[in-house]
């Protein structure tokens, strides 16, 4: 069975503070991929980023970057100088179908 | 501009009510999906379909049912045995099927807010 882990259920930050949200994962699959998906008030997932399991380059996109670990399995994400328009649940997502977290709800106040 | 619809928006049934929550995409996508989320948990896969005509159970099916009729359109219905229907309701589709099926991006609709009085 898949599982993915958020410990973090709500994190709340100053504007301009660097944020991590952490991700942990399991799967027996030797070949996966691993999503992150920011869900905003009005309520409609966007994708953010796939990953999959053979390339595990860290990867940046302006204030966004990720850390795919497949040792640890973990695929955590930063916000880097986050901004009040950051604020949304993020979840992060495993493999067909997607299994997903339960979600980190970011705060980000001016 | 392409997406997924989904409505009504909000909704409220009175106990022991079918109620059917419309989606319908105009993005050509084989797959569509449904799922359900609770307050502090992730989304939750009740049904899905890769093709017109095939629906698959997910992990919480009991109390749903679903058809796919045509592409566009995966409407799915809450019945009375579904014990606590109240919840928000995600459907998202993906692109055509292919031997990453797994690298499947999903696009997702706004969601229908389901209560139950």
């Amino acid at each position: 069975a898949q599982k993915v882990t958020q410990a973090q259920t709500e994190i709340s930050v100053v504007e301009k503070e660097d944020v991590t949200l952490d991700c942990v994962y399991e799967t027996r699959d030797t070949t996966y991929y691993l999503f992150w998906y920011k869900q905003p008030p009005s309520g409609e997932l966007v994708f953010l980023i796939r990953r999959n399991s053979f390339d595990e380059q860290n990867e940046i996109s302006g204030r966004y970057s990720w850390n795919f670990q497949k040792s640890t399995s973990s695929f955590n994400f930063t916000i880097t100088a986050s901004q009040v328009v950051d604020s949304a649940v993020y979840f992060c997502a495993l493999g067909n179908m997607l299994t997903f977290g339960g979600g980190t709800r970011l705060m980000v106040k001016p | 501009d392409g997406g997924i619809t989904q409505s009504p928006k909000y909704l409220f049934r009175k106990e022991g009510q079918n109620v059917t929550l419309s989606c319908e995409q105009n993005l050509n996508h084989d797959a569509m999906y449904w799922y359900r989320q609770d307050p502090g948990q992730g989304l939750r896969l009740i049904y899905y379909s890769q093709i017109v005509n095939d629906f698959q159970k997910g992990d919480i099916a009991e109390g749903y049912s679903v058809s796919r009729e045509k592409k566009e359109s995966f409407p799915l219905t809450v019945t009375s045995a579904q014990k606590n229907p109240t919840a928000f309701y995600l459907c998202a589709s993906s692109e055509p099927r292919g031997a990453h099926s797994g690298a499947n991006v999903l696009t997702f609709g706004a969601g229908s807010r389901l209560t139950v009085l």
